[in-house]
């Protein structure tokens, strides 16, 4: 299957900062792309949905002044946590489509832990 | 996007094949059935997708009957390393949203 690669796999990160998280689509190119988060032993929550050269669309009460999301090209999209606090911490994943006739590839996820 | 009922956990012991039923009354003309595997620490992993009677691959059977108002995962012969979190998701296959339920812990035991 397509290869979705997210980066980092962790970070961590001081109270008040902001971290970028990046997914790239290394075999294809993304016309859309999502973003979830998961708490420990919870199901994925989807967070925003994002198709390239247009803004994200956000899931009711997911704070897009928070979580910015940038669908830059089709085969990058990013997830910046700004001024993060330790509520924040979580894994976050990203999937990406070819098109609407092909499953979602996902990436590895991205461990954050606000300290 | 149709709302999905899945077993929270299943047991079951290596060698035996494990029947995941989903069951998902409102499911729309449009609609395709499609199952994730999730390990801890990782995304989810894409397993088979199905829209009625019967799809098989190389790794799962995916059984819906006639009125698709349910489906069943069915895995062969499970080892240890099928222990993970199995996700069943229903929506257009053009998914303009992909929506998670909480999905059925599957724990293989030696």
């Amino acid at each position: 299957g397509a290869v979705v690669s997210q980066h980092p796999s962790w970070v961590i990160c001081k109270s008040g900062t902001s971290v970028k998280i990046e997914c790239r689509s290394l075999d294809f190119q993304a016309t859309t792309m999502f973003w979830y988060r998961q708490f420990p032993k919870k199901s994925l929550m989807l967070m925003a949905t994002s198709n390239e050269g247009s803004k994200a669309t956000y899931e009711q009460g997911v704070e897009k002044d928070k979580f910015l999301i940038n669908h830059a090209s089709l085969t990058l999209s990013t997830l910046t946590v700004t001024s993060a606090h330790p509520e924040d911490s979580s894994f976050y994943i990203c999937s990406a489509k070819l098109d609407r006739n092909t499953e979602a590839f996902f990436g590895q996820g991205t461990r954050l832990t606000v300290v | 996007l149709a709302k999905t009922t899945q077993p929270i956990s299943m047991d079951s012991y290596e060698g035996q094949e494990v029947n995941i039923t989903c069951s998902h009354n409102n499911i729309a003309t449009n609609d395709y059935i499609t199952w994730y595997q999730q390990f801890p620490s990782q995304g989810p992993r894409f397993i088979i997708q199905g829209y009625k009677t019967k799809v098989t691959n190389e790794v799962a059977s995916l059984f819906i009957p006639a009125d698709r108002k349910s489906s069943t995962l069915s895995l062969p012969r499970v080892s240890l390393s099928d222990t993970a979190v199995y996700y069943c998701l229903v929506g257009d296959k053009g998914y303009s949203t992909l929506t998670f339920g909480k999905g059925t812990m599957l724990l293989v035991s030696p």
